[in-house]
């Protein structure tokens, strides 16, 4: 167990409606990343959130948006969902201060039909 | 930019045998590297990490992966697989450590043969 906890574990939504994904970060961590898995491939990197502001995009559009709050803890939200956006989400939390490797989540797997 | 390619999306090794999964990274800046090891329907558990300390690291369950700069790898290997080795892995990389982005390889599945 990481301390790192995601909700909720699995959803299904409908193609252009939007959601939001929840992580509760670990104790002492202040930086939360968000990785997006989708089937067989590799978790690739969407944002990360240090200090509530965010610290560093990847190669995602804006629908996909993120939030950071004072006790570290962050949502992912992602608006217009479309059927590619089905994937297993990922949060990962760290402390930049601290100097510590980040720590995953169990994940939210997201069905878009 | 930073990427990493893992040779061999499957391999099989017979219980007791070597485990030896390969990686190989590309990065303009001293990189920092990973192991992850994702069991089904599972998040991400870190298996072991290279940060610019000791090149051979060791990491959980008996792994271990060697930092090579002149060949630009980090295999993981593990002298003798056990059933519940059977996983994916995925190895990383990252420019910073703390509060690293990181750039993962495509997995390799490993499957142990009884």
């Amino acid at each position: 167990e990481t301390g790192v906890t995601q909700s909720p574990t699995h959803l299904i939504k409908t193609r252009g409606q939007q959601v939001t994904l929840r992580c509760s970060s670990q104790s002492g961590h202040n930086t939360v990343s968000w990785y997006q898995q989708a089937l067989g491939q590799g978790p690739q990197f969407i944002f990360q959130y240090y200090r509530e502001e965010e610290n560093g995009r990847g190669n995602f559009p804006p629908r996909f948006s993120g939030l950071q709050f004072p006790n570290y803890s962050s949502e992912l939200n992602v608006n217009a969902l479309e059927l590619d956006d089905s994937a297993l989400y990922l949060c990962a939390s760290s402390s930049r201060d601290g100097n510590t490797e980040a720590f995953f989540g169990q994940g939210t797997r997201l069905t878009v039909v | 930019a930073q990427s990493v390619t893992q040779l061999g999306s499957h391999v099989s090794v017979s219980e007791g045998a070597l485990v030896l999964l390969r990686c190989n990274y590309s990065s303009s800046v001293p990189p920092y590297l990973f192991w992850y090891v994702q069991y089904p329907n599972q998040g991400l558990q870190l298996l072991l990490k290279y940060t610019s300390a000791a090149t051979l690291v060791k990491g959980i369950n008996g792994f271990e992966a060697e930092f090579k700069k002149s060949e630009t790898s980090f295999h993981l290997t593990k002298p003798s697989a056990h059933m519940s080795d059977a996983a994916e892995y995925f190895c990383a990389v990252s420019e910073n450590f703390g509060n690293e982005k990181l750039t993962f390889g495509t997995g390799t599945r490993l499957t142990i043969i009884p």
